[in-house]
């Protein structure tokens, strides 16, 4: 089973942030918070990870909750293009390339 | 550099029949790890090879199997195929494995769509 919980569908207007929630309350402390998403009918596509700290790509941003059991990955200007499916998994980095994808977030941007 | 390729990107088969996927991953991968994504169970892991070795095993029936080559191209092969078989598979490489060989973020291919009828 899915280690996170996150929202069904999110709607959010072209040009805003878009800021999609995670929860992860069992998540352990060697585990990292990982963000993929999916536009319809592609391989998901990795976004950003991390441990702890917050974190910032040219893609996106993840803040981390101080006691790790949640995440916000933030669009910083959502255009058109980043309607999908966005999935948040906990996952060991180095030992394994399994990943637990639960239903993941449907963000639907509109102009 | 090439991503991830899987060849073919769509396949239709007859119930009882097998069939074989391939992957090839991104170059210096040695980690290869494969998906069904079908609309009722969402995406599910199927099992990941790391130098010719399965390393992890999700929860499928024995007919779903695979391999890995030394040049860490993948198969992915399923017998005596079922309607519910139809979905898309998946496969990913990373560098999990090679500690210090860089960011270990799985890329995926896009994707052989099976259809069983």
């Amino acid at each position: 089973d899915a280690k996170t919980t996150q929202p069904t569908s999110m709607d959010c207007a072209e040009g805003r942030a878009a800021n999609l929630p995670c929860n992860h309350s069992t998540i352990s402390g060697n585990e990292y918070v990982y963000w993929y998403r999916q536009i319809h009918s592609q391989g998901p596509q990795y976004i950003i990870h991390g441990l702890k700290n917050n974190e910032t790509n040219e893609m996106a941003s993840l803040i981390i909750t101080e006691d790790r059991k949640s995440s916000t990955l933030i669009l910083p200007h959502a255009t058109l293009r980043d309607t999908a499916v966005y999935y948040c998994i906990v996952r060991l980095r180095y030992n394994t390339d399994k990943l637990i994808f639960g239903t993941g977030t449907r963000l639907q941007v509109f102009p | 550099k090439a991503g991830v390729t899987q060849t073919p990107r769509y396949l239709i088969k007859t119930r009882g029949q097998q069939v074989t996927l391939s992957c090839s991953p991104i170059s210096g991968h040695r980690s290869v790890s494969w998906y069904q994504q079908t609309p009722g169970q969402g995406l599910q892991f199927l099992f990941e090879y790391f130098s010719e070795t399965q390393r992890n095993k999700g929860n499928f029936p024995g007919r779903f199997s695979g391999r890995q080559f030394s040049n860490s191209r993948s198969e992915m092969n399923v017998s005596t195929l079922e309607l519910g078989d139809s979905a898309l598979y998946l496969c990913a490489s990373s560098l999990v494995g090679d500690r210090g060989k860089g960011d270990t973020e799985a890329f995926f291919g896009q994707g052989t769509r099976l259809t069983v009828v």
